[in-house]
């Protein structure tokens, strides 16, 4: 099992910028959870689906994150425009059913 | 709400030491509880999981954990400490869904050799 999928693993882009984090959960996951780590804020979950439908978005911090999953093996979190203080690890986990979610290796974001 | 405290930023034991990692939630519903385990720039694995079954959690690599209710306490414990179980250790709580998780600020574990 190729595990969940992050591209890209690294980002570097400027203040003002559009970024788009993507992820591919494991095969047959019903939920995809998008989450922030940073070294102020720890683990935080920003969104998360069920079934491609958003469920709990009270974590995405402001209308700058919008997140999208068009089907079951595709996901998207896009920051526009970026800001310095969106700099963190963004990760991408899923899971069949409640408890056990698996995450994928990352994407590290640094904002200029 | 539910939150995590997770005492001590940094553990450091000897190679062959017992491991604890202290682990202390609130929860106003019956919580589950999770440790998760990160090696460096890698993802969360999860070690174990409580969710109400048998108080006493075994999970992978020889760790476990203990839910104490009357402690609001989830300690993570390994017998013995292998250069590999260096990494940092994340604890989590739950509420009644099992998917929004709340994570703890994360112990880094130093094993010495």
């Amino acid at each position: 099992d190729a595990g969940v999928i992050q591209s890209p693993r690294h980002e570097v882009t400027e203040m003002g910028q559009e970024v788009t984090l993507r992820c591919k959960p494991i095969s047959g996951h019903d939920y995809l959870f998008w989450y922030r780590q940073t070294m102020m804020r720890g683990l935080e979950l920003l969104i998360y689906f069920n079934n491609n439908v958003p469920i709990d978005d009270s974590g995405m911090p402001e209308d700058r994150f919008s997140a999208k999953m068009p089907n079951a093996s595709f996901s998207t979190l896009k920051i526009q425009p970026s800001e310095p203080r969106d700099s963190a690890v963004y990760f991408c986990a899923s899971s069949l059913g409640p408890y056990t979610q698996y995450f994928g290796p990352g994407t590290r974001l640094t904002v200029l | 709400a539910q939150s995590v405290t997770q005492l001590g930023s940094h553990v450091s034991v000897s190679e062959g030491a017992l491991v604890l990692l202290r682990c202390n939630y609130s929860s106003s519903v019956p919580p589950y509880l999770f440790w998760y385990v990160q090696y460096p720039n890698q993802g969360l694995q999860l070690l174990l999981k409580y969710t109400s079954a048998a108080t006493l959690v075994k999970g992978i690599n020889g760790f476990e954990a203990e839910f104490k209710k009357s402690e609001t306490s989830f300690h993570l414990t390994k017998p013995s400490a292998h250069m590999s179980d260096a990494a940092e250790y994340f604890c989590a709580v739950s509420d009644f869904d099992g998917n929004k998780l709340v994570f703890g600020a994360g112990t880094i574990l130093r094993v010495k050799s």
